[in-house]
Formats: C-alpha cells, sequence, structure tokens
C-alpha cells in the first residue's frame, strides 16, 4: 500500500494554463504539506496544513493555493503558470507534532 | 538566510569506503536533526535522526555524530555501497515539529563499484 500517492506523476503544460496536483495520504496523518524542489534539488516548504490551521510560506505566491476536501487529501492548485514553475512538487504528510515525514513520490511539472 | 549549512555538494566514494557528510545550524532553537535519503525519482524518506542530548546515534552502517557546542552534526556511512548513491539532506527542527523543519541544500553522493 502506498502512503503518500500523488497524481499525476508528470505534468507538461503552457505557461499561463491553471493546473492541479492531488495527494492522499492513507497513514491516518492529522498534517499535509507540499514542498518544492528545485533543479538544484533544494527542498523549500509551500504549506502545512491540518484541519485547525494553514501555515503559507510566505514566498509563496498567491497563484499556489492548497484545497483539502477532508484529512487524508490536500491538493495543490496553480493558477496563471509561470516558467519558473517547473520544478517537482512533493506532497508529505506527519502526525501531530512529530518531526518524521513522509513524502510521496513527487510531481514532475514542466511549464513551456 | 540558509539556517541549514550542508556540505560537500557532492561526495563520490569507492565501494567499502566511509561517507561523511557534514551540516552546520545556526539557530541555537533547534533540538530535532534528521537526515533523509532520496534516491532518483523519488521522494525523501527518514533515514535516521537524533536528538541534542546525545551525540551520537548508529542506526546499521548510518551513525550521526553532533557536536552542540560547535552546531554542527554529521551523517557517517560505513562501508559504503552502490546501493547507497542518492541525495541526502539534513535538517533541522526547533520544537521537533515537522511544521519546522528545515533542510540542507543536499548531497549528492555517489558509491562506486
Amino acid at each position: 500500500d502506498t502512503a503518500v500517492s500523488q497524481t499525476p506523476k508528470y505534468l507538461v503544460t503552457q505557461m499561463g494554463n491553471d493546473k492541479s496536483i492531488k495527494c492522499e495520504q492513507n497513514l491516518g496523518h492529522d498534517t499535509m504539506y507540499w514542498y518544492k524542489q528545485d533543479s538544484k534539488k533544494f527542498l523549500k516548504i509551500m504549506f502545512s496544513y491540518n484541519n485547525k490551521e494553514l501555515i503559507i510560506n510566505e514566498t509563496v505566491p498567491n497563484r499556489f493555493s492548497p484545497k483539502s476536501p477532508d484529512k487524508a487529501h490536500l491538493n495543490l492548485h496553480i493558477n496563471s503558470l509561470e516558467l519558473g514553475d517547473s520544478a517537482v512538487y512533493f506532497c508529505a504528510s506527519s502526525q501531530g507534532y512529530q518531526a518524521a515525514l513522509y513524502f510521496g513520490p513527487g510531481t514532475r511539472l514542466l511549464v513551456l | 538566510q540558509q539556517q541549514v549549512k550542508q556540505s560537500p555538494q557532492s561526495l563520490i566514494v569507492q565501494k567499502g569506503g566511509i561517507s561523511i557528510i557534514n551540516c552546520a545550524y545556526e539557530n541555537t532553537a533547534f533540538d530535532y536533526f534528521p537526515w533523509y535519503q532520496q534516491f532518483p525519482g523519488k521522494g525523501p524518506a527518514l533515514l535516521i535522526a537524533i536528538r541534542p542530548d546525545v551525540s551520537e546515534k548508529k542506526e546499521g552502517r548510518f551513525t550521526i555524530s553532533f557536536n552542540k557546542s560547535a552546531k554542527q552534526f554529521s551523517l557517517h556511512i560505513m562501508d559504503s555501497q552502490p546501493g547507497d548513491s542518492a541525495t541526502y539532506f539534513c535538517a533541522a527542527s526547533k520544537g521537533g515539529s515537522a511544521r519546522q523543519l528545515t533542510f540542507g541544500s543536499g548531497t549528492q553522493l555517489t558509491v562506486l563499484p
């Protein structure tokens, strides 16, 4: 069983389009995250979210928005895609305030 | 502002050798120091972690050494194997929380057969 899954695995799109990435975790964790990994492999947190609180990294453009239909899902919506959005996006989850993060396999986004 | 500095950026080691990756941090409020391992095309996975009340933690061939006064910690991989070839990230957290996790810039390790 996959603990944290993401779809799609690859996403190629044109600049200006709007796209979504879906994430699901079956670990029963109460906190989910979105991370961006750039071409130099640097990992940057974008959002953390549980049913009480959304924490947004202040450097994330407001074109990015997380949406959580329920505790096991956290989707990422991106509006007006730009070339600089090309990266690998990882969903992750953790339980409460425990520090172990469980990452999904990543979504490779290429904006042309 | 890079709160966790990792070196080297890349490392090549012969099979059976010792791989050493170093990290330094600035924030004395950090109290949890994990290492993550990432294979190509995969997400990072927790490898080993340490809290500042101990100076060393060993799990199999992987050891974390921690120097609180120097604000440094390192990952040692003994008897390195080609299967260890991956990117390794150190990280640090305040309050032991994943929400407060700050990652280093990563080290790409290649173990030659």
